[in-house]
């Protein structure tokens, strides 16, 4: 199975309020990512999981947290969701860090 | 770090000519390359990886450019059809980092 599932699909937040999106593999993969993803622009790493190792963008890394309680999950953490939060949040995995990375269908995070 | 450029953000052709979408890097360390095909509603899906030592990848359908010295890669669809419409991204990764996409190209392939 290659599949990688996020959840929620979709998700709505109030301005202030936390966020937490989750993601799965089950293919036993040593890294896995998230990626923001806004209309007519590049998906922004935010920061990636290699192991229990996490790498967090340096113009990213106050704005969120992960946690990967095991090899097949992986959570990423608003702790307080401002407008510009609204945007498609895509997880992905790869086996190693270079190689070809398996998608979820991403989350839609709507931020009022 | 590494930043990706991809031209053109929109293409549209007509049902048996040639698309060409084109990414431009600026890490010179650059070994892995990819190429993501992302269908309405769907996930990407990997398209083609190329790595640094080769120059010319063919796959069905669509050949795939890598110049190191200009640091450019393009992806030639020569034929296209209308099943090729999709979005397409890029992706450029050294060794060890995390890939870095650039932003897109929506092709739409009219009959």
């Amino acid at each position: 199975d290659t599949t990688v599932k996020q959840n929620p699909r979709y998700k709505l937040a109030r301005v202030g309020k936390p966020v937490n999106l989750i993601c799965s593999q089950t293919m036993n993969h040593d890294t896995m990512y998230w990626y923001q993803k806004k209309p007519n622009q590049a998906p922004k790493l935010l920061l990636f999981y290699y192991d229990k190792i996490l790498n967090r963008e340096a113009d990213t890394f106050e704005k969120f947290q992960s946690s990967r309680p095991n090899n097949s999950f992986c959570s990423l953490y608003i702790g307080s969701a401002g407008l510009e939060y609204s945007a498609m949040y895509l997880c992905a995995s790869s086996m190693p860090i270079y190689a070809e990375q398996f998608f979820g269908p991403g989350t839609r995070l709507t931020v009022l | 770090g590494e930043q990706v450029e991809q031209r053109p953000p929109h293409l549209s052709v007509r049902e048996g000519d040639s698309a060409v979408i084109t990414c431009t890097y600026t890490d010179p360390n650059s070994y892995y390359f990819f190429w993501y095909k992302q269908e309405p509603g769907a996930s990407l899906q990997l398209l083609m990886k190329v790595f640094s030592s080769t120059e010319i990848n063919e796959g069905q359908g669509f050949t795939v450019l890598l110049n190191k010295k200009d640091k450019r890669l393009s992806l030639n669809l020569t034929a296209a059809h209308p099943g090729d419409s999709a979005a397409y991204f890029c992706a450029v990764s050294a060794s060890n980092n995390a890939p870095r996409f650039g932003a897109g190209t929506k092709l739409s392939v009219k009959p």
